[in-house]
């Protein structure tokens, strides 16, 4: 089983709400990812979570916050998003960090900020 | 400078007719070069890894070949459901960034009955 999930898989909000993307993954992957991809552009790494902790962030906004409740979970909570903010947000695991594997991404959430 | 280049960055193929994807990349020590398909408004799928110079993987119709400099993603006979954005993507074995995948911006293939 090499599936990612995502929920939900389009989000529509308002500059001044709060809301939560989900992703979840059984494959036993002790790493997790989030992108962030614009139209006709490749995906753009957001965060790294490597064994539930934080270990990479590409300088993103504080307005995107995420989380790792455990190994297979992972959250990114929205709150005070700008317009520009919509896009296609990819959430990915692998095996572990540094080793050479395979990422497998999730279907993805279209999000649209109005 | 872009570490990861495709090319073409559009192609349009009829069906049955055989071609090519480039991927040049630049990188201090790679750990593994990887394509993924990728249709519309969905994430990308996986496709194959490559690892070192001479390596060749195949699935179906495609087939990933790796050089020290490049990689081909050859597409023999192609049909119309073939149609996809691929991306091609490198890790680095050095740096800070290790993990980290770096995209090339892909090529949209466009399959005509």
């Amino acid at each position: 089983d090499t599936e990612v999930t995502q929920t939900p898989k389009h989000l529509v909000m308002g500059m001044t709400n709060k809301k939560s993307l989900k992703c979840e993954q059984h494959m036993g992957h002790r790493a997790m990812y989030w992108y962030k991809q614009k139209a006709k552009k490749p995906p753009e790494l957001m965060f790294v979570y490597s064994y539930e902790k934080l270990s990479i962030n590409e300088s993103v906004p504080s307005r995107f916050s995420p989380e790792c409740p455990n190994s297979s979970l992972l959250n990114l909570h929205l709150h005070a998003l700008q317009p520009e903010d919509s896009a296609l947000y990819l959430c990915a695991s692998s095996h572990a960090l540094g080793l050479a594997t395979e990422q497998f991404f999730g279907p993805g959430t279209r999000l649209t900020v109005l | 400078e872009d570490q990861v280049t495709q090319s073409p960055e559009a192609l349009r193929l009829q069906e049955g007719e055989s071609s090519s994807l480039n991927c040049s990349y630049t990188v201090s020590g790679l750990r593994g070069l990887f394509w993924y398909r990728q249709d519309p408004g969905k994430g990308p799928e996986f496709l194959f890894t490559l690892y070192s110079a001479g390596e060749e993987k195949e699935k179906e119709r495609l087939k990933a070949t790796l050089t020290k400099k490049e990689s081909f993603l050859h597409i023999t006979a192609p049909k119309p459901e073939d149609s996809a954005t691929y991306l091609c993507a490198v890790q680095e074995g050095y740096g800070g960034s290790q993990g980290n995948l770096i995209f090339g911006k892909g090529t949209k293939l466009s399959v005509k009955p």
